[in-house]
């Protein structure tokens, strides 16, 4: 089975200042997909930013960079130029590929809190 | 374009009872899925739905049950409540022809006494 492991319950950064949030993941498929959500005290959870498994390229939406380290099964989340709204909390995922079945699995979730 | 809608926002119901949570997909999708999160948790899935038929199961029991109707909406029933039943229940949708990426709506906190 598929695990995700987020080891920083807790995070915090300086507005304009950059963060970045760890995750690992086990699993013996070669085809998969990685996310990045972010849930706001508002609930509703929102994607930042989705990486494949088989593109090289580490994917980046705006102040959002990952470090897609295939061989480490690891997923790192760059917030750069924190911003207040940037304060939520952030889940990584997981999802098999090749299949047409999408189940997501995912972290247990890290706490950002952006200091003005 | 429209997203992910749930219904109700907010809900209170008592050890044994019946409920039925709602989700409308978003514009263009086939696929819903249903998530459970507990408070300070990461959600677990339930199940998904495409076309109509149930399409993968979590670790959940029988008393979680739903549907999918042909507008592709979806339904969440959950039997005999019980106190650990107390969470957001998050649908998400998606769609097999573009990039199946999962789009959530806003959930329903079910409080269970």
């Amino acid at each position: 089975a598929q695990t995700v492991t987020q080891s920083q319950p807790e995070m915090s950064v300086q507005e304009a200042e950059t963060v970045t949030l760890s995750c690992t993941y086990d699993t013996s498929e070669s085809d998969y997909y990685l996310f990045w959500y972010k849930q706001p005290p508002s609930r509703q959870m929102i994607l930042v930013i989705r990486q494949e498994a088989y593109k090289q390229q580490n994917a980046t939406e705006n102040r959002f960079s990952v470090n897609f380290q295939k061989a480490a099964k690891s997923f790192s989340l760059k917030i750069s130029d924190s911003q207040l709204g940037d304060a939520a909390m952030y889940f990584c995922a997981y999802r098999r590929g090749g299949t047409s079945y999408g189940k997501l699995t995912f972290g247990q979730g890290t706490i950002l809190t952006v200091h003005p | 374009e429209t997203g992910v809608t749930q219904s109700p926002t907010h809900l209170i119901k008592t050890r044994g009872q019946q409920v039925t949570l709602r989700c409308s997909s978003q514009s263009g999708h086939n696929t819903v899925s249903w998530y459970q999160q507990a408070l300070g948790q990461g959600p677990q899935f339930i199940f998904q739905y495409y076309r109509e038929e149930e399409n993968g199961r979590g670790n959940f029991p029988p008393r979680f049950s739903g549907l999918q109707f042909p507008n592709y909406s979806s339904e969440l029933n959950v039997n005999a409540l019980e106190l650990d039943d107390s969470a957001l229940y998050l649908c998400a949708s998606s769609s097999r022809a573009i990039t199946d990426t999962q789009y959530f709506g806003p959930g329903t906190r079910l409080t269970v006494l």
